[in-house]
């Protein structure tokens, strides 16, 4: 059981590249989510998905798109980059089930676009 | 929308010193408020969730509580070690598919 695995670890891109960030988690939740990490900003929500086939948008949309093809699977992409989100990204994926309801946070990617 | 925000953004006190964590959020209607550690370069670890219809929460020598109708919660952290050295997030939670809100944590320096 991995739990909430996210590749890759680290990525440097340049304007105007293109890249897409895997999640995947092995415990079945139907939620998944994607936040972005900035110095002195906290967590934002981006993206996230209520089960496969759906998406929808968090607080910081603009730029980026996903897909969830799979249950197990959360793809978060940048079709242009731009050095506003170099940032360190966190997917999450959460089975609500009342007193052990907890969102998993995977380890991280660190993306940086110059 | 939701506000969630940490006093204070940063804390250094000695070794063996009791601690408070506090957090405010604007909307009380929440589903539930997780604390988590981050430590410098790392992910996120849970350490304490609270569901709505609680009032606190123990872990070793973590306590939450949780006060939904004036928008509080604390963290208490007692007999503190450097180990504790860490930032720490609140978190609340919507209902349904609700992402979390964070605030932006306490940057906790705890010294030998």
């Amino acid at each position: 059981n991995a739990g909430v695995t996210q590749t890759p670890k680290f990525r440097v891109l340049k304007t105007g590249q293109s890249m897409t960030l895997l999640c995947a988690q092995d415990m079945n939740h139907e939620y998944m989510y994607w936040y972005r990490q900035d110095p002195g900003m906290g967590l934002r929500l981006i993206h996230y998905s209520v089960g496969e086939g759906t998406t929808a948008k968090g607080e910081v949309p603009d730029g980026y798109n996903v897909s969830r093809l799979k249950k197990q699977n959360f793809l978060l992409g940048l079709e242009s980059a731009a050095p506003s989100q170099t940032s360190v990204y966190f997917c999450a994926s959460y089975l609500q089930s009342g007193s052990t309801d907890t969102q998993y946070f995977g380890p991280g990617t660190r993306l940086t676009v110059l | 929308k939701q506000e969630v925000t940490q006093i204070p953004a940063a804390l250094s006190v000695p070794e063996g010193e009791n601690l408070v964590l506090n957090c405010s959020f604007t909307d009380s209607a929440i589903y539930n408020l997780q604390w988590f550690r981050q430590d410098p370069g790392k992910g996120l670890t849970s350490l304490l969730l609270i569901q709505s219809s609680q009032r606190e929460q123990t872990s070793g020598r973590l306590n939450a509580s949780l006060d939904k109708s004036s928008g509080r919660s604390t963290l208490y952290i007692a007999a503190s070690q450097p180990g504790d050295s860490a930032t720490y997030l609140c978190a609340v939670k919507g209902g349904g598919a609700d992402g979390l809100t964070f605030g932006k944590g306490t940057h906790l320096i705890i010294q030998p």
